[in-house]
Order: C-alpha cells, then structure tokens, then sequence
C-alpha cells in the first residue's frame, strides 16, 4: 500500500461548483498535514495547512480524520484558476523531516 | 520575498556524464531536500538534509549523490547518468521542525541522451 494515496483524477467540474477531494495515509503516527497546489510545468506551493479541528480558507475547506486515515480537500464555487493539480502531503512519524507526497489530483473547471 | 533557485530550468546531458544540479535557498533553512517528479509517480524523495555536511538517504538514492557545504546551498550529484534519470528535479526547503511549509524552486527538467 502506498503511504499517501489519492485519486489521480481528473475531476472536470463547472465553474461554480463544489468539488471534493480525499487523500489516506498509511502510518497512524503521521503528524502534519498539508494540501500543496502545483500548475502545470510549476513547483507546488502551499495552498493551506490541515489542523486537526479542521481549517477554512475562503472558499477551501480542508479536514483530517484521524480515526480513518484520511484528510480532505473542499472547494466551493470553482473558479477557472483553481484548474491545478493539488497534492496530498504528510509529514512522516515525529522527529523525521520527510514529507511524503501523494501522485497528486487533477482538477480542470470548465467554462 | 523567499526564495528557492535552482541553477538551471533545462538541461541535456550525455548517458554517462556526471551531473550537477545547484539549489540556493535565501531563507536560513535548516532543511533541504532532493526530489524528482514523473508522471503517475508523484514526488519522489532522493536525499535530504537537516543541517551542513549531513545528509540523510531519502526513497530512491541509487544514482544519486549530495553535497551540502553551506547552509544555502545543496547539491544534487548524478555520477553516471542514466536514461532513466530523465526527469522533472524539484528542490525545496523548510525549517527544522515537523509542520512548515516547504518551499520549492522552479523544478530542473532533466533529458539524459
């Protein structure tokens, strides 16, 4: 099993609507979350931290969910800019320094 | 504005030749990182390092070698490269510690001939 694993996608939505994103993880003593965001022939940068009682970012919502081993990405009315691939990133067991990163999601919103 | 700077955006090299890929960071990060991305395998970790002179294997190493004499700057090292070490090379930093965000720089593509 992979230790990060998303589903490669691509998700093709209008604008306007909501779309929803999962990610699991394998090792239970994972410790930090992340979503990166990463356009095409671009390095990924951080589009938001994943706390534990969840976190909002205008219209990005992400959660994690400790007991299934998974995190999630929300984002409300889509807008023809958020066409990315967004990655799953978790930091490994306490005192490591790996991130390890899921293969990404794709996400086309079409006009 | 932070800054992660990657010698060059593209490179061809010869299979066999030895090959140096540059990473700055102007940020006094303790930690910097060696990926390479592929389609349909993601980022995949190569080395890391979380201080001067150490560094620390990451999932694929074999190929590969690293250098960190100063702080700012980590080398990628290929000793022969191979065909199958084409690929997208993405270096990043971050500070010590497990939950801050890491920073990357505009990525290497990479063609062995």
């Amino acid at each position: 099993r992979k230790e990060v694993e998303q589903d490669p996608g691509p998700f093709n939505v209008p604008e306007g609507a909501t779309v929803a994103f999962n990610c699991t993880y394998s090792n239970s003593a994972s410790q930090s979350f992340f979503w990166y965001r990463q356009d095409c022939r671009k390095e990924p940068k951080l589009l938001m931290s994943v706390y534990s009682s969840g976190n909002e970012d205008g219209r990005f919502t992400a959660q994690l969910n400790r007991a299934s081993q998974y995190i999630s990405l929300l984002i409300r009315d889509s807008k023809l800019s958020d066409s990315a691939t967004y990655l799953c990133v978790v930091n490994g067991i306490a005192g490591t320094y790996k991130y390890i990163f899921g293969t990404g999601t794709r996400l086309k919103v079409l006009a | 504005d932070v800054k992660v700077t990657q010698s060059s955006r593209y490179l061809v090299k010869r299979t066999g030749e030895k090959v140096f890929l540059e990473c700055v960071q102007d940020m006094d990060h303790e930690n910097m990182f060696w990926y390479r991305q592929d389609p349909g395998l993601g980022l995949r970790l190569i080395y890391f390092s979380y201080d001067v002179k150490m560094k620390e294997k990451g999932d694929i190493p074999e190929g590969y070698s690293v250098s960190r004499e100063k702080k700012e700057r980590f080398s990628l090292i290929l000793e022969s490269a191979s065909t199958n070490q084409t690929s997208m090379y993405l270096c990043a930093s971050n500070h010590l510690g497990g939950n801050t965000e890491a920073f990357f720089g505009q990525g290497t593509r990479l063609t062995v001939v």
